[in-house]
């Protein structure tokens, strides 16, 4: 079965970029059909999916974010990862990742989450 | 982006009996390959949501019958025949039709 777990600093100073990786174990991030996301949500708030990779390094971003957000590939790791650049406090949240079920991009696995703090 | 509505806010059940959320979008989630991309998940306490319905009626593997999902268009149900204590959480529907993937502002239920 798929595992996925996120790793990166929790504490971004403002106007930084926070920077998270997915480790994916269980299967290859390269094949299959499947899309992998980034998904936050702020402390005691609902879900926001910020964008999508998919396993040939397709890349959509959710619009309201795109002008500061990257998402990639690293198959030799078997990673994604997230890059969000010139932060601030409305950033702060737990950081999901998570893998589309079968050709869609509805998040059928995810993981734990990581809380992202952004202060100074 | 297409907004998705949730209602009721909160639910308090006593355990055994019936349950209904509510989940309304702003445009239809009918997609162009005739699939309708509406999903219901549950999350509870300090974990990551969990997948239990896939477009819109579809019990994912080892989620009870007891929930069941209904609807068409833009307008979608989650039914719960019979809540039992492991029902707490917060269910969130989204869809998927149209990026971005947009979720409900979410429905907790709790026990009485």
């Amino acid at each position: 079965q798929v595992q996925l777990q996120e790793s990166g600093p929790g504490l971004v100073k403002p106007s930084q970029t926070l920077s998270l990786t997915c480790t994916v174990s269980g299967g290859s991030i390269s094949s299959g059909n499947y899309r992998w996301s980034w998904i936050r949500q702020p402390a005691g708030k609902g879900l926001e999916w910020i964008g999508r990779v998919s396993a040939s390094g397709i890349t959509r971003y959710n619009a309201s974010l795109e002008s500061r957000v990257t998402i990639s590939l690293d198959t030799s790791k078997n990673q994604f990862s997230l890059m969000l650049s010139s932060v601030t406090a409305t950033d702060t949240a737990v950081y999901y990742c998570a893998r589309g079920v079968v050709g869609a991009t509805a998040p059928g696995y995810w993981g734990h989450g990581t809380l992202v703090t952004v202060s100074s | 982006d297409i907004v998705m509505t949730q209602t009721p806010l909160s639910l308090s059940v006593t355990p055994g009996q019936p349950a209904s959320i509510s989940c309304k979008s702003s445009e239809s989630l009918l997609f162009s390959d005739g699939e309708t991309y509406l999903y219901w998940y549950l999350q509870k306490a300090g974990q990551p949501p969990q997948l239990l319905i896939s477009e819109v009626s579809k019990r994912l593997s080892g989620v009870p019958d007891r929930f069941s999902g209904s609807g068409s268009g833009t307008d979608f149900t989650l039914k719960i025949s019979r809540v039992e204590a492991e029902d707490v959480g917060v269910y969130y529907c989204l869809q998927s039709t149209q990026l971005p993937l947009t979720f409900g502002g979410g429905t907790r239920v709790e026990i009485k």
